[in-house]
């Protein structure tokens, strides 16, 4: 399984930009990136994903490097209901399965 | 839309005992998943169904733990006898098959302490 790195944590003030970047250099050409984000005490839940081009809906962004060897996750406007663990994840559609690493836990002040 | 429903949602019990653990899917989602998850780590998979036939348990500790998908719609998961290290986080999943890019749905998950 191709792997992802992130940074363990994270923290950004209510209201602004988050960028969560992460790593993914042994991705294959046909691996979508995935984002699934984990609140306490509740199961994952999908955020975005992406193959090449970049990527909004009404949670995020997904911008994805050209080699598409990283990724950032934007969130524009923080709230204090998005401090959470973000995963990024590498989806092989052979395997039909997400193999989570340990993600970035994003902490939000007030 | 109801979402993926699992219970029970807390379980404590005593180790030797056995412990079941209920997912029912979201409907139509053919692909089921048991992922594992302990304290401050992402979650594992156990086992992936597809319908009624399991074709991923290679990480189910099959020594103790079982899995179940009758019909092809409701699973459950078991674990007998249940010892300390089994105290984690136990989340079910489900998607759709047809052209599936990864988007999973997860329950809320069943936590289980085992003393």
């Amino acid at each position: 399984d191709a792997k992802t790195t992130q940074p363990n944590s994270m923290e950004s003030n209510e209201e602004e930009p988050v960028h969560l970047p992460c790593n993914h250099s042994t991705i294959s050409g046909t691996d979508y990136i995935h984002w699934y984000r984990q609140l306490p005490s509740q199961g994952p839940e999908y955020v975005i994903h992406g193959l090449t081009s970049n990527v909004n809906n009404r949670m995020a962004s997904l911008a994805i490097a050209e080699d598409r060897k990283s990724s950032t996750l934007i969130l524009h406007r923080a709230t204090l209901r998005d401090a959470a663990v973000y995963y990024c994840i590498l989806w092989n559609g052979g395997a039909q399965k997400l193999v989570f690493g340990q993600g970035t836990r994003l902490t939000i002040n007030p | 839309e109801a979402g993926v429903v699992q219970s029970p949602r807390y379980k404590i019990i005593e180790k030797k005992q056995p412990v079941a653990f209920w997912c029912n899917p979201i409907s139509g989602h053919n692909t089921l998943y048991w992922y594992l998850q302990n304290l401050g780590q992402g979650p594992e998979l156990l086992i992936r169904y597809e319908n009624e036939e399991a074709v991923d348990d290679s990480q189910l500790p099959k020594d103790r733990f079982s899995a179940e998908r009758l019909k092809g719609v409701d699973s459950t998961l078991k674990i007998q006898p249940a010892e300390l290290g089994d105290s984690a986080v136990y989340l079910c999943a489900s998607s759709s098959t047809q052209g599936n890019t990864g988007e999973l749905f997860f329950g809320e998950g069943s936590r289980l302490t085992v003393l």
